[in-house]
């Protein structure tokens, strides 16, 4: 069983460029989610993702997107980047509907603005 | 009012000795579902325990159980035997609902154990 893959583990941007960050959700899974972790927070829901289409979202802007393809793997696409979007960035992906099930949490993406 | 609350921002603890993590929670849905995640300094977010509102045992899971006390609305994670390894930030989470958009997780803004040999 593998589970959830990031790329790429880090990354520096300039603020007002684009970014597009990769996700390969765990085997048996069918909903993927991101987070972003500002440094010394806790993880905040971006969106989820169900069936390739957007299932859910949290407080960030529309300049905050997503794709889920079929084979369950995601994109986060982030434009006009700012410097407040430097954090961490992970992926999780789960089984819906199932309320007891965790959420399995990739290794991130680091991304700094600059 | 935030939905997780996490009071104590760090923790030192002394190797073998158990520790007990606060996590108080807000919610007016009667099925919500609560976690606690570790993140050691590489950034991984790695399950530990999850507890259902429904639930009428406190889960257990090894060295990890949960102190779940619904009237209060606290779900406090208990470390027994406190290794060295277990070094990290910990995180209460809560999943509030069962339908197709609950697999969002609110978290708190976690806990930073230290533990000291």
């Amino acid at each position: 069983e593998t589970g959830v893959t990031q790329s790429p583990t880090h990354l520096i941007k300039t603020r007002g460029q684009q970014v597009t960050l990769r996700c390969s959700s765990q085997s048996g899974h069918n909903t993927v989610s991101w987070y972003q972790q500002a440094l010394g927070q806790g993880p905040q829901f971006i969106f989820q993702y169900y069936r390739e289409e957007e299932n859910g979202r949290g407080n960030f802007p529309p300049r905050f997107s997503g794709l889920q393809f079929p084979n369950y793997s995601s994109e986060l696409n982030v434009n006009a980047l700012e410097l407040d979007d430097s954090a961490l960035y992970l992926c999780a992906s789960s089984t819906i509907g199932a309320v007891n099930s965790p959420l399995h949490f990739g290794n991130g993406t680091r991304l700094t603005v600059t | 009012a935030q939905k997780i609350t996490q009071t104590q921002p760090g923790m030192f603890v002394q190797e073998k000795e158990a520790v007990t993590l606060d996590c108080t929670y807000d919610t007016s849905d009667p099925s919500y579902g609560l976690f606690w995640y570790k993140q050691p300094s590489s950034g991984e977010m790695i399950f530990l325990i999850y507890q259902g509102s429904y639930d009428q045992q406190n889960a257990t899971e090894g060295r990890y159980s949960l102190n779940f006390q619904k009237a209060r609305k606290s779900a406090n994670l208990v470390i027994s035997a406190s290794q060295l390894g277990d070094s990290a930030m910990y995180f209460c989470a809560m999943r509030e609902g069962v339908t197709a958009a609950g697999n969002k997780l609110t978290f708190g803004g976690g806990t930073r154990v230290l533990v000291k040999p």
